[in-house]
């Protein structure tokens, strides 16, 4: 079985500082790994994936996540908080293309002035 | 950006009334999902389907039904609402086009959403 946890229900850093949002999984098979971020009153959108190809995934509006295996980690980053980044960040895990994904149940992220 | 539309956006229902939510895509793609969303629990996997006529239970499938009879469209149905079904649901979409059923491999392995539907049973 599949599972996501994510460390933090709510994180909060000053604009500019580094953003780090944490992210388990567990599978017993190499997993597919998302991240999505929702803003107030919408859906929820890809920031990026991991498929098994390079271990740093970068993704949209600066943001990149790192896989590592040997810690069943995937936790997400931005150097440099922006206003803008305020939201709800989702990790995802998923075992095949077919598969249904097994989401966390998510960080809200405030950025401070 | 995916072509999802979810109808209606907003809904106030009372209890013990049927309800149907209705997602559209225009992407052709195989795979469709219906989830809600409650604070402290994340997104949670209602129905899904793999093809037309094809569909099968998520993790919180009790008093909901779906359908989908077309490519284009899922619909998510409460045949008797309750206050516990008061949540945000979301459509996504998953797959690429026109994959034989069980293939798996270069399809798309992400999940487009729709922009959501707000349910309140009184």
């Amino acid at each position: 079985a599949q599972s996501v946890t994510q460390l933090g229900s709510h994180v909060s850093v000053s604009e500019g500082a580094l953003v780090l949002l944490r992210c388990n999984y567990s599978s017993s098979v190499p997993p597919y790994l998302f991240w999505y971020v929702q803003y107030p009153n919408q859906g929820l959108q890809l920031l990026l994936k991991y498929t098994s190809a390079a271990t740093l995934v970068k993704g949209i509006n600066g943001f990149e996540a790192e896989f590592k295996k040997s810690e069943t980690s995937f936790h997400l980053t931005k150097p440099s908080a922006h206003m803008s980044d305020a939201a709800e960040y989702f990790c995802a895990v998923s075992r095949s293309s077919a598969s249904k994904i097994i989401f966390g149940s998510g960080t809200r992220l405030s950025i401070r002035p | 950006d995916a072509g999802i539309t979810q109808s209606p956006r907003h809904k106030v229902t009372e209890t013990g009334t049927p309800v149907t939510l209705r997602c559209h895509q225009t992407e052709n793609h195989r795979y469709m999902y219906w989830y809600r969303q409650d604070p402290g629990h994340g997104l949670r996997l209602i129905h899904y389907s793999y093809g037309v006529k094809d569909t099968d239970k998520g993790e919180v499938s009790d008093g909901y039904s779906v359908s989908r009879s077309k490519t284009e469209d899922f619909l998510l149905t409460l045949e008797s609402a309750t206050s516990s079904q008061t949540s945000v649901y979301f459509c996504a979409i998953s797959g690429g086009q026109g994959l034989p059923k069980g293939t798996s491999g270069s399809g798309s392995y992400e999940q487009y959403f729709g922009p959501g539907t707000r349910l309140t049973v009184t």
